[in-house]
């Protein structure tokens, strides 16, 4: 089966850094990508890693270790509009992009 | 460039009933994927079509099929609807070969009663 573990909350104030961590047990692995999805709408990409290491896009940053089936989310200088949740997604499929996603962080930003 | 669009946006069933959901994918991409997600979860991959075909499923009975059409755009049917089919539909599309990012749509709330 598929197993992917992430914390159902985090709650951090503006400015702060958070990060959301993510493991996983699948059959098969060839990467992990990060979605945001605000309330009542479509999710939408962050990131994706294929390999291990950190990954740094802006604000966000992605980190895996494939040895340790764990990869987490880094968001820095937090803004009230990334309040939202956040879903990691194990890429299953070499030749399709069939992902598996875990049941999400919901993140809150204080003032 | 519209992205990927999805019709009805709201939809109520009744149980035993059937239903067709619709997906148009962004202007260039060619693989279209179907996700169920249950409030408070996070998307369940149904299944995938490329080249017209089904490629991929997920853990789905056969309840749930597809088709994808020569434009790309695709379909996704329910029949004999249960009252734990309520959920949001998202549709994702992407360029096979060249991305693993997903542009995902704004999705069907489905509501069966």
């Amino acid at each position: 089966g598929q197993s992917l573990e992430q914390p159902s909350e985090v709650t951090a104030v503006e400015g702060a850094i958070v990060q959301i961590n993510c493991t996983y047990q699948t059959s098969g692995f060839y990467g992990l990508s990060w979605y945001q999805q605000h309330d009542g709408g479509a999710p939408t990409f962050l990131s994706y890693n294929a390999l291990d290491g950190l990954e740094e896009t802006g604000r966000f940053s992605s980190f895996l270790s494939r040895s340790d089936s764990y990869g987490y989310l880094l968001l820095q200088e937090l803004q009230m509009k990334d309040s939202a949740s956040y879903f990691c997604a194990v890429r299953v499929s070499y030749n399709f992009n069939k992902f598996y996603f875990g049941s999400g962080t919901k993140l809150n930003v204080k003032p | 460039d519209a992205g990927v669009t999805q019709s009805p946006t709201h939809l109520i069933k009744t149980r035993g009933q059937q239903v067709t959901l619709r997906c148009s994918p962004k202007s260039g991409h060619d693989t279209v994927s179907w996700y169920q997600q249950a409030l408070g979860q996070g998307p369940q991959f149904i299944f995938q079509y490329y080249e017209e075909e089904e490629r991929q499923r997920g853990n789905f009975p056969d309840r749930f099929s597809g088709h994808q059409f020569p434009n790309y755009s695709s379909e996704l049917n329910v029949n004999a609807l249960l009252l734990g089919d309520s959920a949001l539909y998202l549709c994702a599309s992407s360029q096979t070969g060249q991305s693993y990012e997903q542009y995902f749509g704004p999705g069907t709330r489905l509501t069966v009663t």
